[in-house]
């Protein structure tokens, strides 16, 4: 079945610093989403991709699908102590409506 | 309202016990899934329900009994429990089945203890 991989699980920065998670799928995916978990809190869905080679952003965040639409990237410019959570990425192939998630990216920002 | 709602938000129950857990929306959304979620895991998908029928049930212990009484609202019932099922149990829904391009609203969660 379809796996999709992220990495690295866990990720400590210095405020300031920038940030990057990756997702990998093993197919070729439909569109791939984005979630951001607060610690204690549920996921919120932060964006979604849809095209080859799209690159969207939202102020200090910028997400990447790659041009074979098997892999994403989320960037964080410049973190902040409010981007600490976990981030995790959702992929769906073929014609099914239900994503497969990622582990996740634990992001812990030290002030 | 892009709400999803869950009630209890913690229970502690019995392995004996018998408890239900809720969830509503009323943004129109056809298809509701229960999710489990173990500390430092990503969601684990337990069940979908598509125009309030069951359409995907991922090989879930017959513990876990799942209801979709109409379009706004699920249920997940819970009889006879192991502490291994403590977990966050998640309630998320989207717009209906077959539109790929749809974002999952999930609800705050019910964080279970099983004693």
């Amino acid at each position: 079945g379809q796996q999709v991989m992220q990495i690295p699980q866990y990720q400590h920065v210095q405020e300031g610093e920038d940030f990057t998670t990756y997702c990998n799928s093993s197919t070729t995916l439909s569109n791939i989403q984005w979630y951001k978990q607060r610690p204690g809190g549920h996921p919120v869905f932060l964006i979604q991709l849809v095209k080859s080679g799209e690159v969207k952003k939202q102020k200090r965040l910028t997400f990447q699908f790659g041009e074979a639409k098997k892999n994403s990237s989320l960037h964080i410019t410049a973190t902040q102590t409010t981007d600490v959570g976990t981030y995790f990425c959702a992929g769906r192939s073929g014609g099914s409506y239900i994503p497969t998630f990622g582990r996740g990216t634990s992001l812990i920002v030290h002030p | 309202d892009t709400e999803v709602t869950q009630t209890p938000k913690h229970l502690v129950m019995g392995m004996t016990n018998k408890k239900s857990l809720k969830c509503e929306q009323h943004m129109g959304h056809r298809a509701m899934y229960w999710y489990k979620q173990k500390a430092k895991k990503p969601p684990e998908l337990m069940f979908v329900y598509s125009y309030e029928k069951l359409s995907i049930n991922e090989s879930v212990p017959s513990r876990f009994s799942p209801e979709c009484p109409n379009s706004s609202l699920l249920n997940l019932h819970l009889h006879a429990l192991q502490p291994e099922d403590s977990a966050l149990y998640l309630c998320a829904s989207s717009q209906a089945p077959g539109v790929l391009d749809t974002e999952a609203f999930f609800g705050q969660g019910t964080r279970l203890t099983v004693v």
